[in-house]
């Protein structure tokens, strides 16, 4: 355990669904992150979050769509999707945005059919 | 930020040191070296990092060259548990892009 914990762990989904991956964290850190990895592909970063206001969005589809309610808490809401869409989204966190070590998740396994 | 190379795949023996080389030959003077490791279909997990000097922590040993354009991990007994992809990523110290590359895989062998 990391001290972010991501639910749920696996998820499958039809393309029509819409869903949300959710991250917490209690380690007092104001930055949240999404990364997405892709199979036999480097980890992509999706979006970053600094004291709940987004600081990053790295031209990422409008079909994800994330949330950051309060600095322990970071969802990604999922409509729409394609199956090339399917990967394991990470989530993590920093101390601030500009601080030197992340602490990821485990991670949530989608499969969009 | 700086690029890095490192080889694809690395065998080590269990209980021995294994060492992880890293090029960055166009670091600049303000970049630090991060190593993450990643056990399979679990998140990065950190190890260390370093400016200038070499670092060790309870994981392992950063040795930096001091022209700074290589480094190595020193996993000094490695065991079963350490087979993971390993990363090495270098960026300046307040940005919070983390730039993951394929890294090495390395696997632990009895």
């Amino acid at each position: 355990e990391t001290g972010v914990t991501q639910t749920p762990r696996h998820l499958v989904m039809g393309m029509t669904n819409k869903k949300s991956l959710k991250c917490e964290q209690h380690l007092g850190h104001n930055a949240m992150y999404w990364y997405k990895q892709s199979a036999k592909k480097p980890l992509e970063l999706m979006f970053v979050y600094s004291l709940e206001e987004r600081v990053e969005n790295n031209s990422v589809p409008s079909r994800f769509s994330p949330e950051c309610p309060n600095s322990s808490h970071l969802f990604l809401h999922l409509h729409t999707l394609q199956p090339e869409d399917s990967a394991l989204y990470l989530c993590a966190s920093s101390l601030n945005s500009g601080a030197n070590v992340l602490t990821f998740g485990a991670g949530s396994r989608l499969t969009v059919l | 930020d700086a690029k890095t190379t490192q080889p694809p795949s690395m065998d080590c023996a269990e209980g021995r040191a294994a060492n992880l080389p890293c090029n960055h030959s166009t670091i600049s003077g303000n970049e630090y070296v991060y190593w993450y490791r990643q056990i399979h279909s679990q998140g990065p997990q950190y190890i260390i990092h370093g400016l200038k000097n070499n670092e060790t922590n309870e994981m392992a040993s950063l040795i930096i060259t001091e022209d700074r354009k290589s480094s190595t991990l020193i996993l000094p007994h490695a065991t079963l548990r350490d087979t993971a992809v390993y990363y090495c990523i270098v960026r300046v110290g307040d940005d919070y892009k983390l730039s993951f590359g394929a890294g090495t895989t390395v696997t632990v062998r009895a």
